[in-house]
């Protein structure tokens, strides 16, 4: 079945640091891909999206590219903040009427 | 309106109690979800509305009864829960069925004791 497999955490940083997270998915046909936050205490935010392949979904400095031949969504900042501190999970929606989650992975900004 | 509204944040209940998870959104979204999210794990799926149908449930024990009462409304019925049954349960809402991208409600903590 379809899934989505992204970097173990934690990941620590210090502030304006580049940020990399990598996401890979296995799915049939041409899913819909997303990278969502969570920060503590709340609700899930959708931060980015990608429809198709070569789409790249850009939010509050954060990137993410479509790439249909590794078949990855990786979430990329040039320059982070404290204030990104949170849980990133990387999705993809399928026709299924269901979003596929990956495990999350938490990332710590040191000031 | 461009939010998903839960009701109550914080909710504690006895294994005997019946309460209610009350989920609004005024954005025109023709399907709506239930996830619940144990700490430090991703959301799972629990029950599909399309057009105030329910389309899916995910073998969710018959102790949680969803209802649809309109295209705006969504509720979570709960009813003999157990303690495992203590999670955040968030409800999301989409444009459309098919991976369009959520938005999701801020949740509701349930606390079972």
């Amino acid at each position: 079945g379809d899934s989505v497999t992204q970097m173990e955490g934690p990941v620590t940083l210090s502030e304006e640091a580049f940020l990399t997270i990598n996401c890979t998915y296995t799915a049939t046909g041409y899913p819909s891909l997303f990278w969502y936050v969570q920060y503590p205490g709340e609700g899930l935010q959708l931060l980015l999206k990608a429809t198709k392949a070569d789409d790249k979904g850009s939010n509050k400095g954060f990137e993410a590219t479509y790439r249909k031949e590794t078949t990855s969504f990786h979430l990329e900042k040039g320059s982070v903040q404290v204030s990104d501190s949170a849980v990133y999970f990387c999705a993809l929606g399928n026709r299924d009427d269901k979003i596929i989650f990956g495990k999350g992975t938490r990332l710590h900004i040191l000031p | 309106d461009t939010e998903v509204t839960q009701t109550p944040k914080h909710l504690v209940m006895g294994m005997t109690n019946k309460k209610s998870l009350k989920c609004e959104q005024h954005m025109g979204h023709r399907a709506m979800y239930w996830y619940k999210q144990k700490a430090k794990k991703p959301p799972e799926l629990m029950f599909v509305y399309s057009y105030e149908k329910l389309s899916i449930n995910e073998s969710v024990p018959s102790r949680f009864s969803p209802e649809c009462p309109n295209s705006s409304l969504l509720n979570l019925h709960l009813h003999a829960l157990q303690p495992e049954d203590s999670a955040l349960y968030l409800c999301a809402s989409s444009q459309d069925v098919g991976g369009a991208g959520y938005t999701f409600g801020s949740g509701t903590r349930l606390t079972v004791v």
